[in-house]
């Protein structure tokens, strides 16, 4: 059964730091692509981010270019959102999802909450 | 970007009949349509991709047609489980949601 486990997600002043990972299981962690969604409270999905499935790939919105970083260890079958100089426009859930054959999202982790606020 | 227009965005149907959702872009997207449901409190979930084909586990009832900018998502009775909030995606050129589509009961 595939899982996916997101953690990190805690209240932060606007302008800090914040680490996201998400824990895989019940694939071949590193035969995929992986991304990352938010969801401000009461709104729709956005995509954040994507990393290809060896790490060399990554992309970005134009909204958290040069603030957010993505990665991934698959030694660790783990995925990272590194998010930087955060505002309160970041605010929203955060979503691990993997990649299926084509681009779209086949797996959906439970979702990590980020607040910006001070 | 892409633009993905959903309509309506309230559609109020009782148990057991129909349900139709539409979903537009803005430009052709081809196939590289994909279409999740999502329940109060939970993640996303991948109901139909490549427009047409049911992702694993979805029941037969539901059933996604289109191509290029003109897309439906189409339950055929519905059930209690089935209402919810349905978005529509595009990733033919990096990926972009619609606004949603609530399914309330009537």
């Amino acid at each position: 059964e595939v899982q996916l486990v997101e953690s990190g997600g805690v209240v932060v002043q606007p302008g800090g730091s914040l680490r996201l990972s998400c824990a895989a299981s019940g694939f071949t962690f590193d035969d995929h692509a992986m991304y990352w969604v938010r969801q401000a409270p009461g709104k729709g999905l956005e995509w954040v981010s994507l990393i290809s499935w060896d790490g060399g790939s990554t992309d970005y919105v134009d909204s958290v270019k040069g603030r957010f970083t993505i990665s991934r260890d698959n030694s660790k079958n783990s995925l990272y959102l590194q998010m930087n100089s955060l505002r309160a426009e970041d605010t929203a859930f955060y979503y691990c999802a993997k990649a299926g054959s084509s681009g779209y999202y086949d797996y959906w982790g439970q979702g990590t909450l980020v607040t910006v606020s001070s | 970007e892409i633009v993905m227009t959903q309509s309506p965005a309230t559609l109020s149907v009782s148990p057991g009949e129909r349900g139709t959702l539409s979903c537009r872009a803005s430009q052709s997207v081809s196939s590289n349509l994909a279409w999740y449901q999502q329940k109060p409190g939970q993640a996303p979930r991948l109901l139909i991709y490549g427009a047409s084909t049911r992702a694993t586990g979805i029941p037969a009832r539901f059933s996604g047609s289109g191509s290029g900018t003109e897309f439906t998502l189409t339950i055929s009775s519905l059930k209690s489980e089935d209402f919810a909030v349905y978005y529509c995606q595009q990733y033919d050129n990096w990926w972009t949601f619609g606004q949603g589509t609530k399914v309330e009961i009537k």
